[in-house]
């Protein structure tokens, strides 16, 4: 298996379950990045891991909480998420580092939040 | 503040000559990029262009990037029905700490037989 795999494709959720989103890449990559994707909005970049080490969160939410046990491999973890929580969340690697070039994308995980 | 902005659709016929357009406005941006979203799918990295270049072609693919104008330009030639996708435009910008992309709201390619 090769690329960035991600897992579940599809979640529904009621506002008070808890839930993990996974990731993995075999590309070999060094930092590894969450993204939430919403209907009319700009991508937003949620965290960045550069080598295990978390290296940026863009002021979100603690109802989300990554984690990043080793460089293939990428957790979100949710719990308590409202229903504007709701949209497509994209995994994504490079290879440079967290240097924003040359991001590599999973298919991502359409959440729902009822 | 920095911004990114694309045209929402663009609807051509297979065959003909697609050219989606973007504007931005941090001026010190170091790369500029193009990805791909197709139905279902995550972004794909379509091409790239340093910010010292006017033009990158690379197949069916040309950038044109005009400094002075902040505007970046895709150009697929022979367009097919597989280009149908939102086309993304990002600029990377900052250094260092600061370094981040900014993207657009997506360009939604139609292509008609």
């Amino acid at each position: 298996e090769t690329g960035v795999t991600q897992t579940p494709r599809h979640l529904v959720m009621g506002m008070t379950n808890k839930k993990s989103l996974k990731c993995e890449q075999h590309l070999g990559h060094n930092a590894m990045y969450w993204y939430k994707q919403s209907a009319k909005k700009p991508l937003e970049l949620m965290f960045v891991y550069n080598f295990k080490e978390q290296t940026e969160n863009n002021s979100v939410p603690s109802r989300f909480s990554p984690e990043c046990p080793n460089s293939s491999h990428l957790f979100l973890h949710l719990h308590t998420l409202q229903p504007e929580d709701s949209a497509l969340y994209l995994c994504a690697s490079s290879p440079q580092g967290a240097t924003n070039e040359k991001l590599f994308f999973g298919s991502g995980t359409q959440l729902s939040v009822l | 503040g920095e911004d990114v902005e694309q045209s929402l659709f663009l609807s051509v016929r297979e065959g003909d000559s697609s050219v989606i357009n973007c504007t931005y406005t941090d001026s010190s941006s170091t790369y500029l990029y193009w990805y791909k979203q197709e139905p279902g799918a995550g972004l794909q990295l379509l091409t790239y262009i340093f910010s010292n270049m006017d033009m990158k072609q690379d197949q069916r693919l040309t950038v044109l990037l005009n400094k002075k104008d902040k505007h970046l330009s895709l150009r697929i030639a022979d367009t097919q029905t597989g280009d149908s996708a939102i086309y993304f435009c990002a600029e990377d910008t900052g250094a260092g700490n600061n370094r981040k992309l900014i993207w657009g709201l997506g360009t939604s390619l139609a292509v008609n037989p």
